[in-house]
């Protein structure tokens, strides 16, 4: 069954700390996705990705960065952690030009 | 960036079909009609997607009509366990592949 994973399902963290969200997909997918879901907002994307090392601001950008250093790999990147980004972060992946978006389960992040 | 509008929140009640409309007032040429279902903590999940007339697979009915300004979703005979949230969006097959997922529509099943 293919997947995608996110290295942890519950993660708190301090405001100030850096932060990784690690995401892996076994299908070989060149696109891969970062968004953000908070109530009442829906998803907004943060970063993506079309190929190795190759990355795009989404819509929401500000206060994260990524990394794509290998195809099947995606981080998601909080320098400063605050409390605004307290969210729930959905990975997704695909081929390019295919509709077909595969989600990981997502991380929940508090940041307190 | 493609934006749709459907409505917030409906509610059913065990076994009837559910109907979901989407507007679709600035759809691209290029683009494909997709719909997700997501759970409660969980990641969106593909259900069906189309670019015109109707489309059917085990899960569900997409509507798309002549002119592409709406489709609809079709749920038959739903069950409690398909309560969950339900977007549409706009895929372009060009190659962007900046997806946009607005609020979605919460579908509340009733027993």
């Amino acid at each position: 069954d293919v997947k995608v994973t996110q290295s942890s399902r519950y993660l708190v963290k301090r405001t100030g700390e850096k932060v990784f969200l690690e995401c892996v997909q076994d299908m070989d997918h060149e696109n891969m996705f970062w968004y953000r879901q908070d109530p009442g907002l829906g998803l907004r994307l943060i970063y993506f990705s079309y190929d190795v090392k190759m990355k795009e601001k989404g819509d929401i950008p500000e206060g994260y960065s990524v990394s794509r250093e290998k195809k099947e790999r995606f981080s998601l990147i909080l320098e400063s952690a605050s409390t605004n980004q307290t969210s729930m972060y959905l990975c997704a992946s695909n081929f390019r030009g295919n509709y077909g978006y595969t989600f990981g389960s997502g991380t929940r992040l508090t940041v307190v | 960036l493609a934006k749709t509008t459907q409505p917030i929140s409906m509610d059913s009640y065990e076994g009837q079909e559910v109907n979901i409309t989407c507007s679709h007032n600035n759809i691209a040429t290029n683009d494909y009609i997709t719909w997700y279902q997501q759970f409660p903590s969980q990641g969106p999940r593909f259900i069906i997607q189309g670019y015109k007339t109707k489309v059917t697979n085990e899960v569900a009915s997409l509507f798309i009509p002549a002119d592409r300004k709406s489709s609809t979703l079709s749920l038959p005979r739903v069950s409690l366990s398909d309560t969950a949230v339900y977007y549409c969006l706009e895929i372009d097959q060009t190659g962007a592949n900046n997806l946009f997922f607005g609020t979605g529509t919460r579908l509340t099943v009733i027993p």
